[in-house]
């Protein structure tokens, strides 16, 4: 079955640093490909999607390409901000299948 | 445009009682979701709703019923609540059937049996 799995938490940056979470996938089929966001106290809000190989995802100043060879999904972000402070889950979905979430990495930005 | 709504925000039952949770949505979407989120892992799918007058099992349904009363509403019961039920529970919605499209989410539900 699909799954995902994404690096463990919690992450703790300064302001202004360089963020990679990982995320690999195992997935029948061509999966479409997200990173959603948990900002504290809130429901789960979608960061970025891909759904094919190669495309990269993109918003907020956070980035995330679709790489079929690695069957990878890593979000990256060039700069952090404290107001980055969340839960970040990345997830799948083939389509006809429900999404399946990672356990999510915790973020702390510091300034 | 109040998005996804879920009543209430927080609510404390004892073993073996019932209650229902709400949740309503003003986008005009066909799919709706129930998941609940647990320490360290992730978000599960209880029941999910493709369209007005259907509903699916999801990942983790035992314990829980749904009723999709309208196009907007998307109820989830609990007929006698367990300690294994404390959760936080959020309600989604998506415009299309497919699951790879956008779902919105509503700020949760924390939920205690005790």
């Amino acid at each position: 079955g699909n799954s995902v799995t994404q690096m463990e938490g919690p992450v703790t940056l300064s302001e202004e640093a360089f963020l990679t979470i990982n995320c690999t996938y195992t997935a029948t089929g061509y999966p479409s490909l997200f990173w959603y966001v948990q900002y504290p106290g809130e429901g789960l809000q979608l960061l970025l999607k891909a759904t094919k190989a190669d495309d990269k995802g993109s918003n907020k100043g956070f980035e995330a390409t679709y790489r079929k060879e690695t069957t990878s999904f890593h979000l990256e972000k060039g700069s952090v901000q404290v107001s980055d402070s969340a839960v970040y889950f990345c997830a799948l979905s083939s389509g006809n299948t429900p999404l399946v979430f990672g356990k999510g990495t915790r973020l702390s930005v510091i300034a | 445009n109040a998005g996804v709504t879920q009543t209430p925000k927080f609510q404390v039952l004892k073993t073996g009682q019932s209650m229902t949770l709400q949740c309503a949505q003003d986008m005009n979407h066909n799919s709706m979701y129930w998941y609940r989120q647990d320490p360290g892992m992730g978000l599960r799918l209880i029941y999910y709703s493709a369209s007005e007058g259907t509903t699916d099992k999801g990942e983790v349904p035992n314990g829980y019923n749904v009723s999709r009363l309208n196009k907007r509403e998307f109820s989830l019961r609990l007929e006698s609540a367990a300690p294994s039920q404390t959760s936080v529970y959020f309600c989604a919605s998506s415009e299309a059937s497919d699951f790879t499209d956008t779902q919105y989410f509503g700020p949760g539900t924390r939920l205690t049996v005790l």
